[in-house]
């Protein structure tokens, strides 16, 4: 079974800083996928960012990265320079390898940037 | 445009009419799932589909039906629906086995059961 941890149900970032989001796993599966989505009030889930478990380097995608300390079962996700349009939920997610057919997601965490 | 394709994307019901939520991709993906959302808790699979004529049950599969005739689509069903059903569903798609495809949502279905 997998469980993803998402503790903070809301944050407050000012425009332009960076912000990390976190999220913590747990698998028992030797290999697996981490994920990211965006919902913005709009509802449309997506998708941010991948990392694979056995990625050497941490994932980036423009403005976010994905912090992955695999010991630590930690996926943090940080968006640098925050932008209002950054202001939605998001989603932590993972798949066990070969199984891109099923998504465990985290509770989410809303951001909202302030001008 | 590649897309997955919900309807109705929303819908007022009662408790015990039957209905269906359609779901249709057009990116000859074999693989399909349905979530729910609800607060706090994130996304759920209800049910997902491997390819045409076999799917399987996800983490909440109870009071729901699937299936899968064509690729291309993959109904919900709700034969009695509760109001325990009202939630946010989603359709979602991704080819491939390999853990790094994307799953593409759909834009989502509002249901309200009373």
């Amino acid at each position: 079974a997998q469980k993803i941890t998402q503790t903070q149900p809301g944050m407050f970032v000012q425009e332009k800083e960076a912000v990390t989001l976190d999220c913590t796993y747990d698998t028992s599966d030797p290999s697996y996928g981490l994920f990211w989505y965006k919902q913005p009030s709009s509802g449309e889930m997506i998708f941010l960012i991948y990392q694979g478990s056995y990625d050497q380097q941490n994932a980036t995608e423009g403005r976010y990265s994905l912090n992955f300390q695999k010991a630590r079962k930690s996926a943090n996700l940080v968006i640098s320079a925050s932008q209002l349009g950054d202001s939605a939920m998001y989603f932590c997610a993972m798949a066990p390898s070969g199984s891109a057919r099923q998504l465990t997601f985290g509770s989410g965490t809303q951001l909202t940037v302030l001008p | 445009e590649a897309q997955v394709t919900q309807n109705p994307r929303y819908l007022i019901t009662v408790t015990g009419k039957k209905l269906t939520v359609t779901c249709s991709q057009n990116m000859n993906h074999e693989y399909m799932s349905w979530y729910r959302q609800d607060p706090g808790l994130g996304l759920r699979q209800i049910y997902y589909s491997m390819n045409v004529e076999v799917t399987d049950k996800g983490d909440v599969p109870e009071g729901y039906k699937v299936s899968r005739k064509e690729k291309r689509n993959f109904p919900l069903i709700l034969e009695s629906p509760s109001p325990n059903q009202t939630s946010l569903y989603f359709c979602a798609s991704s080819s491939g086995r390999a853990t790094y495809n994307e799953q593409f949502f759909g834009p989502g279905t509002r249901l309200t059961v009373l």
